[in-house]
């Protein structure tokens, strides 16, 4: 099954303490992006990747880290969590020649206290 | 100012109604236009393309104003099984990202 997977589902963490999120899609795509959704103001990108070692900010970078180093995986990295990065986090997938049309996984609901 | 915008509602329809949502964008180089649905907090999925000509899917009728930066959903015969968010979705030349409104909430009641 074409499937976009994150881990973990849920997280509830302390400030400071280091996570890594993990994304991963079996759909051969080269564009992968990371998007944050917050109540009143709708999902907005985070980072993306075109493909393999190739990552760029999107419109809220600050505070995140992003690695690709194989096609199928986007991990996205928060160093030192703070209490506004609590959100619900997407991971989304796509062939390049086709952004348009963007695959999403089920969603990370983060709580940083 | 956002550049998407759209209505939060809630919009509460009775089954059968028709409903329509707006949505206006304010970047005149935005250049593909879309309809996203997104269920209590899960991953938002396509629901359809929006184009100048009009573009109906069964029940779902989607209109792209380019003159007016407009976009809107027309649902005909709401079931509760509509009931959801649904979000406008535009994306600008050169750029890869898709730029989301808050969504619109849609409650269908019986």
């Amino acid at each position: 099954e074409a499937q976009v997977t994150q881990n973990p589902r849920y997280l509830i963490t302390v400030t400071g303490k280091k996570l890594t999120v993990t994304c991963s899609q079996n759909m051969n795509h080269e564009y992968m992006s990371w998007y944050r959704q917050d109540p009143g103001l709708g999902l907005r990108q985070i980072y993306y990747s075109m493909n393999v070692e190739v990552t760029d900010k999107g419109d809220v970078p600050e505070g995140y880290k992003v690695s690709r180093k194989e096609k199928r995986n986007f991990p996205l990295i928060l160093e030192s969590p703070s209490p506004n990065q609590t959100s619900l986090y997407f991971c989304a997938s796509s062939y390049l020649g086709n952004t348009d049309t963007q695959y999403f996984g089920p969603g990370t609901r983060l709580t940083v206290l | 100012r956002k550049e998407v915008e759209q209505d939060p509602g809630p919009f509460n329809v009775p089954e059968g109604a028709t409903v329509a949502f707006n949505c206006t964008y304010s970047n005149s180089a935005s250049q593909s236009f879309f309809w996203y649905r997104q269920d209590c907090r899960k991953e938002p999925k396509l629901l359809m393309s929006v184009y100048s000509s009009g573009n109906e899917d069964g029940r779902f009728t989607a209109q792209l104003n380019r003159a007016s930066q407009y976009i809107s959903l027309l649902i005909r015969d709401s079931k509760l099984s509509d009931s959801a968010t649904y979000l406008c979705v535009v994306t600008r030349a050169g750029r890869r990202a898709l730029t989301f409104g808050s969504g619109t909430r849609l409650q269908v009641q019986p």
